[in-house]
């Protein structure tokens, strides 16, 4: 079983709030990713890693921004949340060609 | 065309039914098959892995790729309300990332 984080698992917010989700890992996995997941819909990669320092944006455009300064860390950071936002966040690492997921953030920007 | 194709459902069996999921693709490229289970709020969970075509069974679970068709397929036998989740394909090439197919429903239903 994979050691992947995420909190809050559930977070309701006003709109034009900054909010930070967390995503740590604890298997020193270099390759991290945050998907983006509507209810009943297919993931969509908005972020990626491959290591410190190293980030990249998806296939799907996205307002957020990542950083990773440390291995086991990847927050995920929207600067000024809006409706638009509202759905489940995932987070996820590599080991080979399998990845992890974490439970999820599910995010509702009122 | 989406690179990955699959069933949306939602499929609802019997409990004890042999269940057959499906994915299509396009990207002959594709070296890495994997199934993931999704449980109601909650991240995906890998369930099977394979890179050759053929079968690979584990447990009540079989895994089928046909690379030549461009079709991998899930086989549960003997279902049970604990299969009861939205089963995703996904897939990569050597280097690139994994993509992931929109999700099939599944309800076993007692």
């Amino acid at each position: 079983e994979a050691d992947i984080y995420q909190t809050p698992r559930y977070l309701v917010i006003g709109t034009g709030k900054k909010i930070t989700l967390e995503c740590s890992q604890t298997m020193g996995h270099d390759k991290m990713y945050w998907y983006q997941q509507d209810p009943g819909m297919e993931l969509h990669l908005i972020h990626y890693s491959y290591g410190v320092n190293s980030t990249e944006k998806g296939d799907l455009s996205s307002e957020s921004t990542v950083s990773r300064i440390r291995t086991e860390h990847f927050p995920l950071t929207l600067e000024s949340a809006r409706p638009s936002h509202t759905s489940q966040y995932l987070c996820a690492s590599t080991a080979g060609d399998t990845q992890y997921f974490g439970p999820g953030t599910r995010l509702t920007v009122l | 065309q989406k690179e990955v194709e699959q069933d949306p459902g939602p499929l609802s069996v019997p409990e004890g039914a042999i269940v057959s999921l499906n994915c299509t693709y396009s990207n002959s490229a594709f070296q890495y098959f994997m199934w993931y289970r999704q449980y109601s709020r909650k991240g995906p969970e890998l369930l099977m892995y394979t890179y050759s075509s053929g079968n690979k069974e584990d447990g009540r679970f079989t895994a089928q790729v046909d690379k030549s068709s461009k079709y991998i397929s899930l086989f549960i036998r003997d279902s049970q309300p604990s299969d009861s989740a939205t089963y995703l394909c996904a897939m990569k090439t050597s280097y690139d990332k994994v993509i992931f197919g929109p999700g099939t429903s599944l309800s076993v239903i007692p």
